[in-house]
């Protein structure tokens, strides 16, 4: 079946540092792929999304690009703020069978961003 | 404003005694579900509907129920909860099946 593997973390990172958290998946045809963040309390937000390959989506200074030949969408940022602490998922979105509609997250990536 | 509410925010239970979370959506969507939050493995598809009247299980579905006898609700069941399904829980909603979804704040549920 479909599987999302994300890096480990916590990450912890001083302001204005660079960001990236690595996510690659498994999965057959032609998945959409998702990044939600989660802040402290609450539900899950979409940050950015890219439904094909080769797509870059884009929020908010970040940024991830869908490379089918990698299996990868990795999500980065060229400077984080103490305000981007939070729980960062990736997610994908498989249209076809038994898969419809159905979100296959990673296990989530903290990140702690110090003044 | 568009959102998924949930309700309770906060519940703590015995082992055995039935409840019901529940969900409701004012965006007309079509599709919903229910995910579990669990330390260390993201988040799991208990249940999700692609319509009313329409459900299926995902992939945590044992010692759950649910129902959706209108377009906006979408109400999670636990029969006879017990310590296993001690986690946080989130209801989503989305246009269709291929779109992103929206998230409830979630419920975290404590079963003594």
């Amino acid at each position: 079946g479909d599987s999302v593997t994300q890096m480990e973390g916590p990450v912890t990172l001083s302001e204005e540092a660079f960001l990236t958290i690595n996510c690659t998946y498994t999965a057959t045809g032609y998945p959409s792929l998702f990044w939600y963040v989660q802040y402290p309390g609450e539900g899950l937000q979409l940050l950015l999304k890219a439904t094909k390959a080769d797509d870059k989506g884009s929020n908010k200074g970040f940024e991830a690009t869908y490379r089918k030949e990698t299996t990868s969408f990795h999500l980065e940022k060229g400077s984080v703020q103490v305000s981007d602490s939070a729980v960062y998922f990736c997610a994908l979105s498989n249209a076809g069978g038994t898969s419809y509609g159905k979100l296959t997250f990673g296990q989530g990536t903290i990140l702690t961003v110090h003044p | 404003e568009a959102q998924v509410t949930q309700n309770p925010r906060y519940l703590i239970t015995v082992t055995g005694k039935k409840l019901t979370v529940t969900c409701s959506q004012n965006m007309n969507h079509e599709y919903m579900s229910w995910y579990r939050q669990d330390p260390g493995l993201g988040l799991r598809q208990i249940y999700y509907s692609m319509n009313v009247e329409v459900t299926d299980k995902g992939d945590v579905p044992e010692g759950y129920k649910v129902s959706r006898k209108e377009k906006r609700n979408f109400p999670l069941i636990l029969e006879s909860p017990s310590p296993n399904q001690t986690s946080l829980y989130f209801c989503a909603s989305s246009p269709s099946g291929r779109s992103e979804a929206f998230f409830g704040q979630g419920t975290r549920l404590t079963v003594v």
